[in-house]
């Protein structure tokens, strides 16, 4: 099965501070993605990388940036983190190979900016 | 308007029951589609992808219809544990995934 490990389930962090979301996949895909979701609005794309150090800005990039040093790493970092980026954070990964391309989800970092 | 548009119900429904959701997408290029499972404050799962003919998995029934640009999901003898909220979720080329807002069930006893 994919596994998709993001480091923390629960983050409080103070306005201001620089957050780092870590996120590892474990089956070699090509493409990650960080989305955020917040009630009423869905799932909405902050950053992808379709392969080591490359990526492209989403729906939502503004106050993110992203980094991916290895394949199997993707991390969000925000610069100075706003209380309006309080959120659920979900990292995904998905391959560009087969049939059907399926995103597979961590389990979710819930992100709480005082 | 929104790529993928979803009822955001509750649907309320008793242990037993048959229950259907409808998903619409705007784009005629998209090539994949999917439901997806959420529970409350969880990552959402793959319940299952949608092929044009149709699929099945166990209670579960998908369907396609291309022309009218819909998506359904289709769950016989819903169980208590089948209370979550279902994504639509529609792929256009390998990296553009739009999801829906998600459709809310509660299973009653």
């Amino acid at each position: 099965d994919v596994k998709v490990t993001q480091s923390s389930r629960y983050l409080v962090k103070r306005t201001g501070e620089k957050v780092f979301l870590e996120c590892v996949q474990d089956m070699d895909h090509e493409n990650m993605f960080w989305y955020r979701q917040d009630p009423g609005l869905g799932l909405r794309l902050i950053y992808f990388s379709y392969d080591v150090k490359m990526k492209e800005k989403g729906d939502i990039p503004e106050g993110y940036s992203v980094s991916r040093e290895k394949k199997e790493r993707f991390s969000l970092i925000l610069e100075s983190a706003s209380t309006n980026q309080t959120s659920m954070y979900l990292c995904a990964s998905s391959s560009s190979g087969g049939h059907v391309e399926k995103l597979f989800f961590g389990s979710g970092t819930q992100l709480s900016v005082l | 308007r929104k790529e993928v548009e979803q009822d955001p119900g509750p649907f309320n429904v008793p242990e037993g029951a048959t229950v259907a959701f409808n998903c619409t997408y705007s784009n005629s290029a998209s090539q994949s589609f999917f439901w997806y499972r959420q529970d409350c404050r969880k990552e959402p799962k793959l319940l299952m992808s949608v092929y044009s003919s149709g699929n099945e998995d166990g209670r579960f029934t998908a369907q396609l219809n291309r022309a009218s640009q819909y998506i359904s999901l289709l769950i016989r003898d819903s169980k208590l544990s089948d209370s979550a909220t279902y994504l639509c979720v529609v792929n256009r080329n390998f990296n553009k995934f739009y999801f829906g807002s998600g459709t809310k069930l509660n299973v009653k006893p």
